[in-house]
């Protein structure tokens, strides 16, 4: 069946170093991708997604690039804010299903 | 903008206790969704509709029901609440099109606990 893993956290880092969290997909097809972020005591927001082999998306700094050849669909940012403390979801969408599947989350801890 | 909106916020339970959530949306969205998160488990499909009047299991549908009578409305309801089902449940609704790269859009979610 289709599914997202995801690096398991925390992930620890200082203000303006470079963020990379792993994901990887199983899925048959041509899934959509999205990437989801959570702050505390919030829902889920929309952070970026691509819909197709080598789409890139991008929002507030960050991007995460489809890859087809090695299924995945790595999050990334050149320099964090402790602003962007939260936790990360990575998630797939079938064409022909009303479902995402999502990870398991990434919590990101950035310190001044 | 409201969005999705549930209620409550807070809510302790007994076990044995019955009750429902509230998920509304002002989006016109044709579909919606009930999570449950879980520690290291990310979010989990309970159950979801794809328009008024219809209802679908998800992933984990055991001790749950739901109800979508109005398409801005989609309840959760506890039957017999478990300790099992303590949990923060989060509502989600996305616009009704055949393409699935439509994003969906959550509330700020429910923390329910059973005791």
């Amino acid at each position: 069946g289709n599914s997202v893993t995801q690096m398991e956290g925390p992930v620890t880092l200082s203000e303006e170093a470079f963020l990379t969290i792993n994901c990887t997909y199983t899925a048959t097809g041509y899934p959509s991708l999205f990437w989801y972020v959570q702050y505390p005591g919030e829902g889920l927001q929309l952070l970026l997604k691509a819909t197709k082999a080598d789409d890139k998306g991008s929002n507030k700094g960050f991007e995460a690039t489809y890859r087809k050849e090695t299924t995945s669909f790595h999050l990334e940012k050149g320099s964090v804010q402790v602003s962007d403390s939260a936790v990360y979801f990575c998630a797939l969408s079938q064409f022909d299903t009303d479902k995402l599947i999502f990870g398991t989350g990434t919590r990101l801890q950035v310190f001044p | 903008n409201a969005g999705v909106t549930q209620t409550p916020k807070f809510r302790v339970l007994k076990t044995g206790q019955s009750m429902t959530l509230l998920c509304a949306q002002d989006m016109n969205h044709e579909y919606m969704y009930w999570y449950r998160q879980d520690p290291g488990m990310g979010l989990r499909l309970i159950h979801y509709s794809v328009g008024e009047g219809t209802t679908a299991k998800g992933e984990v549908p055991d001790g749950y029901n739901v109800s979508r009578l109005k398409k801005q409305n989609f309840l959760l309801g506890l039957e017999s609440a478990a300790p099992s089902q303590t949990s923060v449940y989060f509502c989600a609704s996305r616009t009704g099109t055949i393409i699935s790269n439509q994003p969906q859009h959550f509330g700020d979610g429910t923390r329910l606990s059973i005791l």
